[in-house]
């Protein structure tokens, strides 16, 4: 599976919008870009997922060139709450699906 | 009502005793999973079953055993304990074993101190 690289730590304020960039430059045709929240002592939760343009939920954006090469997740107006690890994922729409994880960017909201 | 979870959420023991994790989801999911995330908090997958049947098995050691008796549980025994296997361990689970637009949906953890 392609190798995702984000940064390892960022810090913002509270209702700042945060923008996480992953590069992804051996995306797959059939590779799903993936993210994923872990607060503390919690299990990963999923956020989004697109293949190219832009996805928008509840929750966040996330944009994706035409190259799929990388990715932006958007999350707007953080709050102290959004304070976790986010990790970016290219996931493979093949049987046994098998989600491998990175180091993830630890996101630090502060007051 | 809890999607997937995990008993006993804490495990204390001591080196060469054998431990059970239990896991259960009420989502309907034909598919469950076991994670460890080690004190760096890489998050490393461990096994996968689909329907019972096991579907992936990474390089993990032979004392960690997953028994699954039903699509809802997914339990992991594991023999004579080491230092080594100190870490939180998750359970997921997700509606079919294939497709990566497939979501897994992950239980509170286990926390487990081999001492």
């Amino acid at each position: 599976l392609a190798k995702t690289t984000q940064p390892i730590s960022m810090d913002s304020y509270e209702g700042q919008e945060v923008n996480i960039t992953c590069s992804h430059n051996n995306i797959a045709t059939n590779d799903y870009i993936t993210w994923y929240q872990q607060f503390p002592s919690q299990g990963p939760r999923f956020i989004i997922q697109g293949y190219k343009t832009k996805v928008t939920n509840e929750v966040a954006s996330l944009f994706i060139p035409a190259d799929r090469k990388s990715s932006t997740l958007s999350l707007p107006r953080v709050s102290l709450s959004d304070t976790a690890v986010y990790y970016c994922l290219l996931l493979r729409d093949s049987s046994a699906s098998k989600i491998i994880f990175g180091s993830g960017t630890r996101l630090s909201i502060r007051p | 009502d809890t999607a997937v979870s995990q008993t006993p959420k804490y495990l204390v023991t001591q080196m060469g005793n054998d431990k059970s994790i239990k896991c259960e989801q009420n989502l309907g999911h034909d598919t469950m999973y076991w994670y460890k995330q080690d004190s760096k908090k890489f998050l490393k997958i461990m096994f996968s079953y689909n329907n019972k049947e096991l579907i992936i098995n990474e390089t993990v050691p032979n004392r960690f055993s997953p028994k699954s008796p039903d699509k809802a549980h997914l339990n992991l025994h594991i023999n004579s304990l080491e230092l080594g296997d100190s870490a939180v361990y998750f359970c997921a689970s997700s509606l079919t074993a294939g497709g990566g637009t497939d979501t897994q949906y992950f239980g509170p953890g286990t926390r487990l101190t081999v001492l």
